[in-house]
């Protein structure tokens, strides 16, 4: 089946600095979105993105479809603790079909 | 702003129980699915539902699964005998679906124990 290679597993970092996460599939996707999720919360969608190379911001998110359409990147400018989370890449095939999800990236934010 | 909603936020059952998941997606949003996350591990798709019928459903929405929408309002999910391995979060979405895009906006889920 489908599946989505999500990178770093993990990350920890200092207030202030930028980070840098990303998606890969050995599959084609046509739409790629990027959800944070809280603890014992939903995910919670930030950015979508529809178009191969497609580069999209939302406030210190930046997020691009890759030129493939077999990856994407998301980046975090000026991390702030607010951050902290998990971040999932998830893939879309069709505009009505399900979407599937990465194992997501967990960010630490270190005082 | 709008947003899914769902009851109960924890459900704790004994194997082989029937439970119901309930979930009030946005009022104008016409797609609904019900998603899984075992602890720890990724969301994993289950069904999806439009036009009062199920539209698409992985391997993991077998026989034991059901989902229903009732009203205008409720979309709910039935596991009729549940194991152990049902323990997870489930999460309902829901999404536009005359819009041209998939952004799917999920709920804060519902976490089920099974004893």
């Amino acid at each position: 089946g489908q599946q989505l290679n999500q990178s770093p597993q993990s990350m920890f970092i200092q207030e202030g600095e930028d980070v840098s996460m990303n998606c890969t599939s050995s599959s084609i996707f046509n739409t790629w979105l990027w959800y944070k999720q809280d603890p014992g919360e939903g995910p919670v969608l930030l950015i979508a993105l529809y178009k191969a190379g497609e580069l999209t911001s939302n406030g210190r998110l930046t997020a691009q479809f890759g030129i493939t359409r077999k990856d994407s990147f998301l980046n975090i400018s000026a991390s702030i603790p607010s951050d902290v989370g998990i971040y999932f890449c998830a893939g879309g095939m069709n505009r009505d079909d399900k979407i599937i999800f990465g194992k997501g990236t967990r960010l630490h934010i270190l005082p | 702003e709008p947003e899914v909603t769902q009851t109960p936020s924890h459900q704790v059952t004994q194997m082989g129980q029937e439970v119901i998941l309930r979930c009030v997606p946005i009022s104008n949003h016409l797609y609904f699915y019900w998603y899984r996350q075992i602890l720890g591990q990724k969301v994993e798709f289950l069904v999806s539902f439009y036009n009062n019928e199920i539209s698409e459903k992985s391997e993991i929405f077998d026989d034991q699964f059901s989902v229903e929408r009732p009203d205008g309002s409720n979309f709910t999910l039935k596991i009729r005998s549940t194991k152990l391995e049902d323990s997870a979060m489930y999460f309902c979405a829901s999404r536009v679906r005359l819009a041209v895009d998939n952004e799917q906006f999920f709920g804060p889920g519902t976490r089920l124990t099974v004893l």
